[in-house]
């Protein structure tokens, strides 16, 4: 079954930092990664989306890899902000269904 | 454009009652997802539609759960009986057609408390 980890439930950083969030996925290769944002009480935001066959996409401070040989994506937050404090989730998918990781809260100390 | 609605944002009732959650996707969207989110935890799909029809509800607990989207719009979820470990975040998403993002588009989804 597809199983997708964020192996980090909190990360505290201080600002101005780059912040790295890291999510593993098991027993196949999805076609695609998704990073989305959420706030207390808010539903998720979409923020980046890479394919199997891209090595890194970028967003303004955003950064996202994705490696297929350890399984694994990484997303980069540079200079961060108190704002960009948030959960963070990443989610595996091809063309119908996309499974979600369990988020990782990071917190953006001043 | 105007978001994904949902509503109540709140709802407390004992268990074994019943309750009902209304989602309004994105006017034009197809694609409608009903997912559970337990505090601490990422979004579990329960049920997706692609119009009025379901895609994949192999998550949804059938005995007690049920969802429908008459005329491929809205979208209604019930739970009856609740039970405690109902006790969850209920969002709702829609997605319209593939793009090079395949992003969704979450409502502020629906707080149930099951006492």
């Amino acid at each position: 079954s597809q199983k997708i980890e964020q192996n980090s439930e909190a990360l505290n950083i201080q600002e101005g930092k780059t912040a790295t969030l890291t999510c593993n996925y098991t027993n196949y290769s999805p076609a695609y990664l998704q990073w989305y944002r959420q706030d207390p009480g808010r539903g998720p935001v979409f923020l980046l989306l890479i394919r199997e066959n891209e090595k890194e996409k970028r967003k303004e401070r955003l950064k996202v890899t994705f490696d297929t040989t350890l399984k694994q994506s990484l997303f980069h937050i540079t200079a961060s902000q108190p704002a960009d404090s948030a959960t963070y989730l990443c989610a595996q998918g091809g063309y119908q269904k996309v499974t979600f990781g369990t988020g990782t809260k990071l917190q953006v100390i001043p | 454009e105007a978001g994904v609605a949902q509503s109540p944002r709140y709802k407390i009732i004992e268990k074994r009652q019943s309750v009902a959650f209304w989602c309004n996707p994105i006017s034009g969207h197809a694609t409608l997802y009903w997912y559970q989110q337990i505090l601490g935890q990422g979004p579990k799909l329960l049920i997706q539609f692609q119009n009025n029809g379901v895609v994949d509800d192999s998550q949804l607990p059938k005995d007690r759960f049920s969802a429908e989207r008459l005329k491929g719009v809205d979208s209604t979820l019930k739970i009856q009986p609740a039970k405690l470990e109902d006790s969850a975040v209920y969002l709702c998403a829609s997605r319209g057609l593939p793009n090079r993002y395949n992003e969704q588009f979450f409502g502020p989804g629906t707080r149930l408390t099951v006492l």
